[in-house]
């Protein structure tokens, strides 16, 4: 199956500064890109839908000047939280659906850990 | 919020027994999918079944669905300790293009 990466798979920062979360799609090409956000022990939330050479469309309630999303090509997409507080911290998940794939299917990456001090 | 919702919210059981986790959705969709997430990883994708469909078999799963009762079923048979992790469900509303909306999960246990 598709395989989708996420980069780094942990991380922690101090209150302010921003972290950059990177995912990629590894064998395949990937038009759409979505990305999730997960508290403990809850489900996934949509933040924000990301098309590849075009503006994310985020979900209501997301601000998109504190969650940078970029897809500049079509097998990676990144994800900046800026001035990053304790309120972010959360499991932050990335998935894919592509060209070729056949199904509606979306590949999930391993999430990223962030701890914001 | 168009979170589907699921039950139970945790689950309990001995291996060997059958699990059987339910969702219930909202809107119309194009298919229901259930994904499988072990504790702080990322998910897995188990099986999608399509609006007109009504069940579907994937070695041990079983998942039904009932667009009228805007629900489904998901049914692991014959449990192991390692399908122990939470079970999400997924909708992708008509006209959602691609987006995924998921339930709020069960959480199994199985135990020897």
């Amino acid at each position: 199956g598709a395989v989708v990466s996420q980069h780094p798979s942990w991380v922690i920062c101090k209150s302010g500064t921003s972290v950059k979360i990177e995912c990629r799609s590894l064998d395949f090409q990937a038009t759409t890109m979505f990305w999730y956000r997960q508290f403990p022990k809850q489900s996934l939330m949509l933040m924000a839908t990301s098309n590849e050479g075009s503006k994310a469309t985020y979900e209501q309630g997301v601000e998109k000047d504190k969650f940078l999303i970029n897809h500049a090509s079509l097998t990676l997409s990144t994800l900046t939280v800026t001035s990053a507080h304790p309120e972010d911290s959360s499991f932050y998940i990335c998935s894919s659906s592509g060209i070729g794939l056949g199904s509606n299917e979306q590949f999930f990456g391993p999430g990223t850990r962030l701890t914001v001090l | 919020s168009q979170q589907g919702e699921e039950d139970p919210q945790a689950l309990s059981i001995q291996e060997g027994e059958n699990a059987t986790m339910n969702c219930s959705y909202k809107t119309s969709i194009n298919n229901l999918q259930w994904y499988r997430q072990n504790s702080g990883r990322g998910l897995v994708h188990l099986i999608l079944i399509r609006s007109n469909e009504r069940e579907k078999h994937s070695g041990r799963l079983r998942v039904t669905l009932d667009t009228s009762k805007k629900s489904s079923s998901l049914l692991i048979t014959a449990s192991r300790a390692a399908d122990t992790a939470s079970y999400f469900c997924a909708t992708e509303p008509t006209g959602g293009g691609n987006k995924l909306t998921f339930g709020t999960g069960t959480q199994l246990k199985v135990e020897l």
